[in-house]
């Protein structure tokens, strides 16, 4: 058990529609990650913040939105939902923000758009 | 842009049969070299951290050494329950995101 928790660990949707994905991260840690994995493109990294304020972004679409909170949680919000939005969406967190921070990641939510 | 390609694909072992997994990157400045482990669904799992060549880290029956080049994942007398996709990583410049391997598939075999 990683400390990083997400919810929920999966979700069924029909294209079109909206979903929130929801990451609780490492008790201390500061920095929250968003990531996609799908078969094709392998783990891609989607959004990154710190401490509330957006820190870096990846190959995230304009129709993918994230926000850290006060108390370090992070929503990853997904509209105009597509089939091929269909992955796993993984977040991870680390103490701060830097190239030698280890990045832990929970569980992931499987996201299914039909 | 970062590049990091891992090899074999998929790698088939009998318990107890050593081998190596292979992770070659290409990057502007190596800031570190993270392995993950994945179980089928899950998360990956963080296993080591290697930040300058030469370093060398082991935990249980996995060793693994970093290069210039590249970095290798030495599985030692694998054991069934080693079976899992690993995963192989780098920072970019500011630490913000890490790019990933494909991945090697481990299939242990009793």
């Amino acid at each position: 058990d990683s400390g990083v928790t997400q919810t929920p660990k999966h979700l069924i949707t029909a294209t079109g529609q909206r979903v929130t994905l929801r990451c609780s991260p490492r008790s201390g840690d500061l920095s929250v990650y968003w990531y996609q994995q799908s078969l094709d493109q392998g783990l891609q990294f989607l959004i990154q913040y710190y401490n509330g304020e957006e820190r870096a972004k990846g190959n995230i679409l304009e129709r993918f939105s994230a926000q850290q909170f006060p108390d370090l949680h992070s929503e990853l919000n997904l509209s105009s939902l597509e089939l091929g939005d269909s992955a796993l969406y993984f977040c991870a967190s680390s103490v701060a923000a830097g190239g030698r921070e280890t990045q832990y990641f929970g569980p992931g939510t499987r996201l299914l758009v039909l | 842009e970062d590049q990091v390609t891992q090899s074999p694909e998929a790698l088939r072992l009998q318990e107890g049969e050593s081998s190596s997994l292979n992770c070659s990157y290409t990057v502007s400045g190596l800031r570190g070299l993270f392995w993950y482990r994945q179980d089928p669904g899950k998360g990956p799992e963080f296993l080591f951290t290697l930040y300058s060549a030469g370093e060398e880290k082991e935990k249980e029956r996995l060793k693994a050494t970093l290069t210039k080049k590249e970095s290798f994942l030495h599985i030692t007398a694998p054991k069934p329950e080693d079976s899992a996709t690993y995963l192989c990583a780098v920072p970019d410049n500011a630490g913000n995101m890490l790019t990933f391997g494909g991945g090697t598939r481990l299939m242990v075999k009793p």
